[in-house]
């Protein structure tokens, strides 16, 4: 059973078009966060949001949190091929906050 | 700081052979993530530890795996035996104060089990 459903999978995109990828679930959390992962690394955590409807920017990237705090979304303005990578959300649940991983979109921005 | 390390990088080896990946947190993160990540279920978490002590394990597919942490500095996550759907990316996080802080993942350790 997956928690967490990113879409879309796979993005292919020319640069300085814009894109939103989305994190969807039927379950609630108390936090979610992205993360941006490179070939050959580890995930590196880009945003935490917490509060239902939260909306966070970090330069050219815009994250909101869903009113219900289920779903979630990342849009990239004017993207440039240094935002290729893959995309995963987690969410954090129980007493824990132990995180749930989404199966992560990959993106590539083509020069 | 050197960021969480760890080894080997990559490992190939033969079904039925013992493998230890090893890992190296962050001085002064109290709390040690074990996750798994295959392209078929993504990236899971395996087992985590806080101040050396084993908190949770459910993540942790069979017998066939265990995890130690012996000291603040050192952490193993061994399969015995190994089977070919043990391949994936094994990856090591550290933080300061559990799933609420940032995690800090390493580079992760590729594994082939021929």
């Amino acid at each position: 059973t997956q928690l967490l459903k990113q879409s879309p999978q796979f993005l292919s995109i020319q640069e300085g078009e814009n894109l939103t990828v989305y994190c969807n679930s039927s379950s609630v959390f108390s936090s979610l966060q992205w993360y941006r992962q490179e070939p050959g690394e580890g995930p590196v955590l880009l945003v935490t949001v917490v509060t239902g409807g939260e909306v966070k920017k970090l330069k050219r990237l815009t994250f909101q949190f869903g009113d219900a705090r289920k779903d979630s979304s990342l849009h990239i303005t004017a993207a440039q091929p240094g935002d290729t990578g893959l995309y995963l959300c987690a969410g954090a649940r129980g007493n824990t906050g132990k995180l749930i991983f989404g199966q992560g979109t990959t993106l590539q921005v083509k020069p | 700081d050197a960021g969480v390390i760890q080894s080997p990088r990559h490992e190939v080896t033969e079904m039925g052979q013992e493998v230890t990946l090893r890992c190296k947190p962050i001085s002064g993160h109290d709390y040690l993530f074990w996750y798994r990540q295959t392209m078929m279920r993504g990236l899971e978490l395996l087992i985590y530890f806080n101040n050396n002590v084993p908190i949770d394990d459910s993540g942790m597919p069979e017998d066939r795996f265990s995890a130690k942490m012996p000291n603040a500095s050192f952490s193993t996550l061994k399969i015995q035996p190994s089977e070919p759907r043990d391949s994936a990316v094994y990856f090591c996080a550290s933080s300061s104060r559990g799933f609420g802080e940032t995690q800090y993942f390493g580079p992760g350790t590729r594994l082939l089990v021929l």
